[in-house]
């Protein structure tokens, strides 16, 4: 069975700093990893998705994730945060055999002026 | 294109009342997908739907919790009776097939008292 496991529950930076937000993923299947954006009362949006194609995915909003299987990471980052950045943050991993999605506890995103 | 539509958005009841909750998908989409997210979790899984036949509902609390798709566009998950446990942010997804990316809703937030 696949996990994920989100090694922040919340991360706070200035803006115009670079932002990393953390997953760590279980999978016994050729795994598909994504990280989904939840803002306050909004519905959960995809920022981008890794299916076996190139390691390092682009996503919106100047975000990306490297795939790295011998460290089972697949950690978010972006270059400099912007206030509307501040969000919740939902590391989820699918197996191949069942696509369904397993999504991991969260990470809360606050950005300081 | 209009997006994942539920109602009410919140609704606040006492325990062993009744609720139920409704989902218009994406035009087109025949999967969809109710989870349920506790404050502090991710998203899990109630019941998957393709079309209006059950793919999947090993998570979902039989005993109190039911949902119907007829004619495979709109959804309705109800709650009978309501426990103190049961107070969360239920989301609807949809997907254009299983393998599909899946759109979520706004969720409505119940809270059971």
């Amino acid at each position: 069975a696949q996990s994920v496991t989100q090694l922040d529950s919340h991360v706070s930076v200035s803006e115009g700093t670079p932002v990393l937000l953390r997953c760590n993923y279980s999978s016994s299947y050729s795994p598909s990893l994504f990280w989904y954006v939840q803002h306050p009362n909004k519905g959960l949006q995809l920022l981008l998705k890794y299916t076996s194609a190139a390691t390092l995915v682009k996503g919106i909003n100047g975000f990306e994730a490297e795939f790295k299987k011998s460290e089972t990471s697949f950690h978010l980052t972006k270059p400099s945060a912007h206030m509307s950045d501040a969000a919740e943050y939902f590391c989820v991993v699918s197996e191949s055999n069942d696509y369904k999605l397993s999504f991991g506890a969260g990470t809360t995103v606050t950005v300081r002026a | 294109e209009a997006g994942v539509a539920q109602s009410p958005r919140y609704k606040i009841i006492e325990k062993r009342q009744s609720v139920a909750f409704w989902c218009n998908p994406i035009s087109g989409h025949a999967t969809l997908y109710w989870y349920q997210q506790i404050l502090g979790q991710g998203p899990k899984l109630l019941i998957q739907f393709q079309n209006n036949g059950v793919v999947d509902d090993s998570q979902l609390p039989k005993d109190r919790f039911s949902a119907e798709r007829l004619k495979g566009v709109d959804s309705t998950l109800k709650i009978q009776p309501a426990k103190l446990e049961d107070s969360a942010v239920y989301l609807c997804a949809s997907s254009f097939g299983t393998i599909h990316e899946q759109f979520f809703g706004p969720g409505t937030r119940l809270t059971v008292l």
